[in-house]
């Protein structure tokens, strides 16, 4: 069955950067995009990117313009985000979600990974 | 990208029905035959309940049902039974980025 597991919990200083990933299973890696929503606690959902992991192309949200990477490894079926520059309101659950037809069409997510910035 | 406004929260008795709001703009609900609706649980990741403004997939509910006029699309639950207490959240294309909805949360009585 489709499955997405994420890297576990991790807590950063700010200023610091963060690394997520996402592996895949059950399916075609390569047949749809993985995009990553967050969401900071008792907030509702806000969504950060995509990744397209035929041709490693991104397009990310306008918030996180120059803070945020994206990145496909079609070897092991993972995708990755990296967010640097973390402050506190980064302290959210961060969720990967895979899409076949690019219209917000959701249909598998992972666990979610708690990313908490702190002093 | 701004996020589509949704009512904070609506509440209906067991059998009622309740709809709820999504306001875009005519940039991304407007826009897009591509809306979709989520449920969330308490702990657990988004469910997909809605696609393409008013298609479900498989396996969920004919109680919920999607619609769109203009730049609101709305979400009805009919027959409202205790399990449907969750948040919900509206989602849509906004050109090449997405946007989810405030999310609204449903209170059963």
């Amino acid at each position: 069955q489709v499955q997405l597991v994420q890297s576990g919990a991790e807590v950063k200083k700010p200023g610091a950067s963060v690394k997520v990933s996402c592996k895949a299973s059950g399916y075609t890696f390569t047949s749809y995009y993985m995009h990553w929503v967050r969401q900071a606690p008792g907030q509702g959902l806000e969504w950060m990117g995509l990744s397209n992991p035929t041709d490693d192309s991104t397009i990310y949200a306008q918030n996180f313009q120059g803070r945020l990477t994206m990145t496909s490894d079609t070897s092991t079926s993972t995708v990755s985000m990296e967010l640097s520059g973390l402050r506190s309101e980064d302290t959210a659950v961060y969720f990967c979600a895979r899409e076949l037809m690019a219209a917000c069409y959701f249909d598998n997510w992972g666990q979610g990974t708690l990313v908490t910035v702190s002093s | 990208q701004s996020a589509l406004t949704q009512p904070r929260s609506v509440s209906g008795s067991p059998g009622q029905s309740v709809t709820i709001s999504c306001t875009g703009t005519s940039s991304d609900v407007g826009d897009y035959n591509y809306v979709s609706w989520y449920q969330e649980q308490p702990g657990k990741a988004p469910k997909l309940i809605i696609y393409d403004v008013n298609k479900r997939p498989s396996g969920v509910p004919d109680r919920f049902s999607g619609s769109r006029s203009g730049n609101t699309a709305s979400l009805t639950i009919s027959g409202l039974q205790a399990e449907d207490e969750a948040d919900y959240y509206c989602c849509s294309r906004a050109g090449g980025p997405y946007v989810f909805g405030t999310g609204t949360k449903v209170t059963v009585l």
